[in-house]
């Protein structure tokens, strides 16, 4: 399957538990989204990389959030001290630089759960 | 107001119908317009997208964008049983990078 992948599909946490989730985006591609859906919304952008460049990170992303992409290949999110609010779908999403900004793919997302 | 407004249904209708989801939105610089399909416990899956205004085409899909409404809309013909998920709408302007997501619609289409 060459499409992008999200590893792990689903965590629960504790809340104070810090998680990392992991995406892989299809190859080739060189920017790569997170977004983070709530039940019975759409989702809402976090941040992007081009490359191992973070370019964009929305005021969503807190203090508690980081995300990296070290070698411009797979990314990572942490969320450190998890709380409740925390509960999300986590979606990644990745474009190729050959094709314009609107073609985001997505994977199938982590669902977290902080209890 | 939100920038991005759509109807979170449900909306049921029988199989082979015509189906008509919309979305309008407050922010006229946004500039591409696309169309997402998503399953439940699934990512969203793009269908459709269209660059200024105008009518896109693709199958049984048509998406059509008036700027001057601000106001997209996307039409299944022959709906299928299979059709049914959250169709989600989402929007961006010319040089970000980050879309724009309404709530998306449930779509039930009933056998």
């Amino acid at each position: 399957d060459t499409g992008v992948s999200q590893n792990p599909r689903h965590k629960i946490t504790k809340r104070g538990q810090n998680v990392t989730f992991r995406c892989d985006p299809i190859s080739e591609h060189n920017r790569l989204y997170w977004y983070r859906q709530t039940l019975g919304q759409g989702p809402e952008f976090l941040t992007y990389f081009q490359n191992e460049a973070q370019l964009e990170k929305s005021r969503l992303l807190s203090d508690r959030f980081s995300a990296e992409r070290p070698k411009g290949s797979f990314s990572t999110l942490e969320i450190q001290r998890t709380e409740q609010g925390d509960s999300a779908m986590y979606l990644c999403a990745s474009s190729s630089p050959g094709t314009a900004l609107y073609e985001q793919y997505f994977g199938p997302g982590t669902r977290l759960t902080v209890t | 107001q939100k920038e991005v407004e759509q109807d979170p249904g449900p909306l049921s209708v029988p199989e082979g119908a015509i189906v008509s989801l919309n979305c309008t939105y407050s922010n006229s610089a946004f500039q591409y317009f696309m169309w997402y399909r998503q399953y439940s416990r699934k990512g969203p899956e793009l269908l459709m997208y269209t660059y200024s205004s105008g009518n896109k085409e693709d199958g049984r899909f048509t998406a059509q964008v008036d700027k001057s409404s601000k106001y997209i809309s996307l039409f299944i013909r022959d709906s299928q049983p299979s059709d049914s998920a959250t169709y989600l709408c989402a929007m961006s302007e010319s040089g970000t990078y980050k879309y724009i997501f309404g709530t998306g619609t449930r779509l039930k289409v009933l056998a």
